[in-house]
């Protein structure tokens, strides 16, 4: 089945320090991932979409200068959590969407549990 | 634009039992599809079913079945002869044609006693 990985699992960090997190997407070709951020015992909020090749689309309300999104290849998008603060804490996820239509399915990465002192 | 709504925040089950998990949506487009994911205590989210809106037929996978109401735009999930390790935070998904973005409910909780 579509694997997709996330690095590091969980990372801490000093306050003003930038943070890259990783999503690969190991047995499929992801042309779209999507980034969330979930609060504890609360839903996933989605924060950007990230699209091959191109500029990454942020949600309303998402920082786009503070939460970098590349997607350089079709197996790999990065999320660098700039100049971070003790409320950029959260668990971050990645997905990727297995295939070119809108209506593929997403498939999640493990997340990445972020603590910024 | 799509809402999801789930309307209980906890719900438990008796091993072996059955047990349904609400869900309500709400959205624009004619084309669209519903999932339910699984968020056990890892937090890894895992597909556990998904349904395309044009279809009639209610999906299923093995324990797991759903009952698709269109009209009433419903998407309940019924976990049949639950298992421990069934327990786990549980969120049902709409999706449509803006780039296949997700939208999320709130999430039910769903315990499984021995």
């Amino acid at each position: 089945g579509a694997v997709v990985s996330q690095h590091p699992s969980r990372v801490i960090c000093k306050s003003g320090t930038s943070v890259k997190i990783e999503c690969r997407s190991l047995d499929f070709q992801a042309t779209t991932m999507f980034w969330y951020r979930q609060f504890p015992k609360q839903s996933l909020m989605l924060m950007a979409t990230s699209n091959e090749g191109s500029k990454a689309t942020y949600e309303q309300g998402v920082e786009k200068d503070k939460f970098l999104i590349n997607h350089a290849s079709l197996t790999l998008s990065t999320l660098t959590v700039t100049s971070a603060h003790p409320e950029d804490s959260s668990f971050y996820i990645c997905s990727a969407r297995e295939g070119d239509r809108d209506t593929d399915t997403q498939y999640f990465g493990p997340g990445t549990r972020l603590t910024v002192l | 634009a799509q809402t999801v709504t789930q309307s209980q925040p906890e719900m438990s089950v008796q091993e072996a039992e059955t047990v349904t998990l609400s869900c309500t949506y709400d959205t624009s487009e004619s084309d669209y599809y519903l999932f339910w994911y699984k968020q056990p205590p890892s937090r890894q989210m895992i597909l556990v079913i998904r349904q395309e809106a044009y279809k009639q037929q209610n999906a299923t996978e093995n324990r797991f079945s759903v009952n698709f109401q269109k009209a009433a735009k419903s998407f309940s999930l019924k976990i049949s002869d639950s298992q421990l390790g069934d327990a786990a935070m549980y969120f049902c998904a709409a999706g449509g044609t803006s780039y296949g973005k997700l939208t999320f409910g709130q999430g039910t909780i769903l315990t499984v006693h021995p």
